[in-house]
């Protein structure tokens, strides 16, 4: 089973802060997707990263996947209290050729 | 457009009682799925369905069961509930199942919270 090691697990910044956070394996990945998910709802697609190095920015989020495809990050640039929320990545393929989940990046963005 | 749409959205069970999760999706997805999410676990897939007809074991199947109803509708049954199946439940679709699950986009419903005491 494909492991996907997020860090840091728990992250509190201020508004107008930049952050990044990890998402790491020691397995190869032939694509990697980004969601978020705030309180009381689903995990909601933000990205999917597919060709080593690529990177890809959704505004003021910036997705980059690793060079050998075994790890990604996430910049946030300026971040805004909307910007709150459990950030997941998922490689593929991990167990039973589907999904794997990483247990995710919570952000806190204080006003 | 309603996506992904779970009932019940909270539950609360006694150990032993049964139930069935529903799940539908109005966006002609071939594809769903069904995840758990514990605290310090991250999204765990219980089973899943590539299409119509067809349903395959994921991660974590033991004390589930699903039945595939339609194109639409993917249900979740607990035939006798146990505590450590307390959990956040996440129905999920997409479009398609590929062997590298790459184009694997996947939508989620909102969730069902059940609590099994």
């Amino acid at each position: 089973t494909q492991l996907l090691e997020q860090s840091p697990q728990f992250l509190s910044i201020q508004e107008g802060e930049n952050l990044t956070v990890y998402c790491n394996s020691s397995s190869v990945f032939s694509s990697l997707q980004w969601y978020r998910q705030e309180p009381g709802e689903g995990p909601v697609l933000l990205v999917t990263v597919v060709t080593g190095g690529e990177v890809k920015k959704l505004k003021r989020l910036t997705f980059q996947f690793g060079d050998a495809r075994k790890d990604s990050s996430l910049h946030i640039t300026a971040a805004q209290p909307g910007d709150t929320g459990l950030y997941l990545c998922a490689g593929g393929p991990g167990g039973n050729n589907r999904l794997a989940f990483g247990k995710g990046n919570q952000v806190v963005v204080i006003p | 457009n309603a996506g992904v749409t779970q009932t019940p959205k909270f539950q609360v069970l006694k150990t032993g009682q049964s139930m069935t999760l529903q799940c539908a999706q109005d966006m002609n997805h071939n594809s769903m799925y069904w995840y758990r999410q514990d605290p310090g676990m991250g999204l765990r897939l219980i089973y899943y369905s590539a299409s119509e007809g067809t349903t395959d074991k994921g991660e974590v199947p033991n004390g589930y069961n699903v039945s595939r109803l339609n194109k639409r509708e993917f249900s979740l049954r607990l035939e006798s509930a146990a505590p450590s199946q307390t959990s956040v439940y996440f129905c999920a679709s997409s479009e398609v199942v590929t062997v590298t699950a790459t184009n694997e986009k996947l939508f989620f419903g909102s969730g069902t919270q059940l609590s099994v005491l």
